[in-house]
């Protein structure tokens, strides 16, 4: 069993669409992070959080501890946007990742 | 402009070859790590290091081996102990790290190097 889940694995939507990726996780964490892989394989850092909800242009990501769940929302989505999203939790001695959500936009 | 980069980006050995990838950054971060990337798989660490002259093993550092002698160098070698080398390999850094190989400040990765082993 993995430490850190995301769905979908999969996920693609038309240009202009509200998107919602999920990342629940078993072990108790001091922070989630939230990364952005793409196609060419360069990963850069979205989001590090330990509570409530951060925001970062069309990008907001939120936590609820108590039901050990993360969830990255994108507004308005847009074809450069296409890319795998990587859920990772800190336990503070372990760095767990999920296997990615890859989310294709369409014009 | 700060950041980290790998070299190279692709790179193709003949089994039984050491190979060295290259890991600089000039953000001045004191901790850096190796990760594998495999198909269908999370990220795995190989190595990491908090501080210079210091590293220690990840959770699959069997096959490899690195190096920490400046603060901006981190390069990893892929031994012909290593069974299966062939993979998409990412270095990062981050401001600080635990000690134990799990950052507590947000990763900044490299690009990557694909390494194949023919």
């Amino acid at each position: 069993k993995n430490e850190v889940e995301q769905s979908p694995q999969n996920l693609t939507a038309q240009e202009g669409e509200f998107i919602t990726i999920n990342c629940s996780y078993s072990v108790g964490i001091s922070a989630l992070h939230w990364l952005q892989q793409h196609p060419g394989g360069g990963i850069v850092s979205l989001f590090m959080l330990s509570s409530g909800k951060k925001k970062h242009g069309r990008l907001i990501a939120t936590i609820n501890i108590q039901e050990k769940h993360s969830s990255l929302h994108i507004t308005a989505s847009h074809p450069r946007d296409s890319a795998v999203y990587i859920c990772a939790a800190t336990t503070g001695n372990q760095f767990y990742f999920g296997t990615g959500t890859s989310l294709t936009v369409i014009p | 402009d700060g950041g980290i980069t790998q070299s190279p980006k692709y790179l193709f050995r003949k089994e039984g070859q050491n190979v060295t990838l290259s890991c600089e950054q000039n953000l001045n971060h004191d901790a850096m790590y190796w990760y594998r990337q495999d198909p269908g798989q999370g990220l795995r660490l190989i190595y990491y290091s908090q501080i210079v002259n210091d590293f220690q093993k990840g959770d699959i550092a069997e096959g490899y081996s690195v190096s920490r002698e400046k603060k901006e160098s981190f390069p990893l070698t892929v031994t012909s102990a290593q069974k299966n080398p062939t993979a998409f390999y990412l270095c990062a850094s981050s401001i600080w790290g635990t000690g134990t190989g799990a950052p507590n400040s947000p990763l900044h990765f490299g690009n990557g190097t694909r390494l194949t082993v023919t």
